[in-house]
């Protein structure tokens, strides 16, 4: 099993600029989450779905941010317009749903200058 | 919605002793009680979790209890090792899985 699958690893960008994160969770799991990391805010939940449906997107931290999952083995997380403040690990993970574990991803190093 | 505390933020301890870090929860309703390990520029990683149906679970060195009536519960780390250093962070679901604020374990040689 690949695990959860991010990409990019890394990405450097300009404020202003429009980001795309991607994530595939892994095969089986219908629930998908989007996790921000940041030494300030620690580990906070910014969406998650279930059977491709947003389930809980009261994390979202403001318009310019929106979440896609068209299909049970793809979501994407953009940042539109990017702000300096953006700048954090973001993380996908994905379960198999109800009480069982979540697996992460290995990150998405988002930094806006 | 559910609110987790941990404490310590950081915790330090020599090699062979024990590390103890805690949680509490304020939804009532959650019954799932995940504990990940996220070393230095890796994911977080789960390495134990309880149910609301258990009050304590052992794993090796690693035990985790759960204290319903009181929404608290702890990790206990027995005989640490250098490799035992990274950041903790306890979780509670209750509809959606809630992370503490992270307890960074330093176990020195």
């Amino acid at each position: 099993d690949a695990g959860v699958i991010q990409s990019p690893r890394h990405e450097v960008t300009e404020m202003g600029q429009e980001v795309t994160l991607r994530c595939k969770p892994i095969s089986g799991h219908n629930s998908l989450f989007w996790y921000r990391q940041t030494m300030m805010r620690g580990l906070e939940l910014l969406i998650y779905f279930n059977n491709n449906v947003p389930i809980d997107d009261s994390g979202m931290p403001e318009d310019r941010f929106s979440a896609k999952m068209p299909n049970a083995s793809f979501s994407t997380l953009k940042i539109q317009p990017s702000e300096p403040r953006d700048s954090a690990v973001y993380f996908c993970a994905s379960s198999s749903g109800g009480k069982n574990t979540i697996y992460f991803g290995e990150g998405s190093w988002l930094t806006v200058v | 919605g559910e609110n987790v505390e941990q404490h310590p933020s950081t915790l330090s301890v020599q090699e062979g002793d024990s590390a103890v870090i805690k949680c509490t929860y304020s939804d009532s309703a959650s019954n799932y009680f995940p504990w990940y390990k996220q070393e230095l520029g890796k994911r977080p990683q789960l390495i134990i979790d309880i149910r609301s149906n258990v009050g304590e679970k052992k794993d090796q060195r690693i035990a985790v209890t759960l204290n319903k009536t009181a929404k608290h519960f702890s990790l206990h780390i027995t005989e640490t090792q250098p490799e035992d250093s990274a950041v903790y962070f306890c979780a509670a679901e209750g509809g959606k899985l809630i992370f503490g604020q992270g307890t960074e374990l330093s176990v020195k040689p």
